[in-house]
């Protein structure tokens, strides 16, 4: 079965330090691995994934993920956060095979940025 | 990226009614539909897949005579919560996955559904 692990509950940064959020995943197969970003009472909004190629991912609004093999890991990541950066992050994973494979979800990361 | 719409993006019922909330796919042809539940504070749970013209699969745990999830075209796909109970209040968020789309999913902006 896949999985997905978000160990941070709540990750706080200061406005223009860079950001980091965890996520690591089990999965059978090559993984394929997505951000989303969920604002409150909102659905989710697709940020960036990592299919193949490059580890080093750049997806919406500056947000940017490096995929590490041998660690099991997709930290999402931003050089400067902004305080609308704020809101609830979701790692998600699904298995190469089979296109409608489900997407497995980790159990999402509050950020607050703070001024 | 794609657009998914859901609609209403509120509701309230009364107990014992039914409420259909849609999800349609606005500029891909979506194969495949999901449907999520999400409880405050909480984590997406996945409660079915649908395919266009065929028959839902459910989760484990998931009553399929209580969410009756219809794909009738490759555009539209309805979650009927029947007999609803204030348990069911929830955040019920959609996902398609386009023919053309690759491996990205897209995302409804989600419906609150409120039983009183």
């Amino acid at each position: 079965a896949q999985s997905v692990a978000q160990p941070e509950d709540q990750v706080n940064v200061a406005e223009g330090n860079p950001l980091t959020v965890k996520c690591t995943y089990s999965v059978s197969g090559n993984p394929y691995l997505f951000w989303y970003v969920q604002y409150p009472n909102r659905g989710l909004q697709f940020l960036l994934k990592y299919i193949t190629g490059d580890n080093l991912v750049k997806g919406s609004y500056g947000f940017e993920a490096e995929f590490n093999k041998s660690q099991t890991s997709f930290h999402l990541k931003k050089p400067s956060a902004l305080v609308s950066d704020s809101a609830l992050y979701f790692c998600a994973v699904r298995a190469e095979t089979g296109t409608a494979s489900k997407l497995t979800f980790g159990t999402g990361t509050r950020l607050q940025v703070m001024l | 990226g794609a657009v998914v719409s859901q609609h209403p993006s509120r509701v309230i019922c009364k107990s014992g009614t039914s409420v259909k909330i849609e999800c349609r796919s606005l500029d891909f042809q979506a194969t495949t539909m999901f449907w999520y539940r999400q409880f405050p504070k909480q984590s997406l749970m996945l409660m079915a897949t649908s395919n266009e013209g065929s028959k839902a699969t459910y989760e484990q745990g998931v009553e399929k005579d209580k969410f009756l999830i219809n794909h009738a075209s490759l555009t539209l796909s309805t979650l009927t919560v029947t007999s609803a109970h204030p348990e069911d209040s929830s955040f019920y968020i959609c996902s398609a996955i386009g023919v053309y789309l690759g491996n990205t999913i897209y995302f409804g902006e989600g419906s609150w559904l409120t039983v009183v």
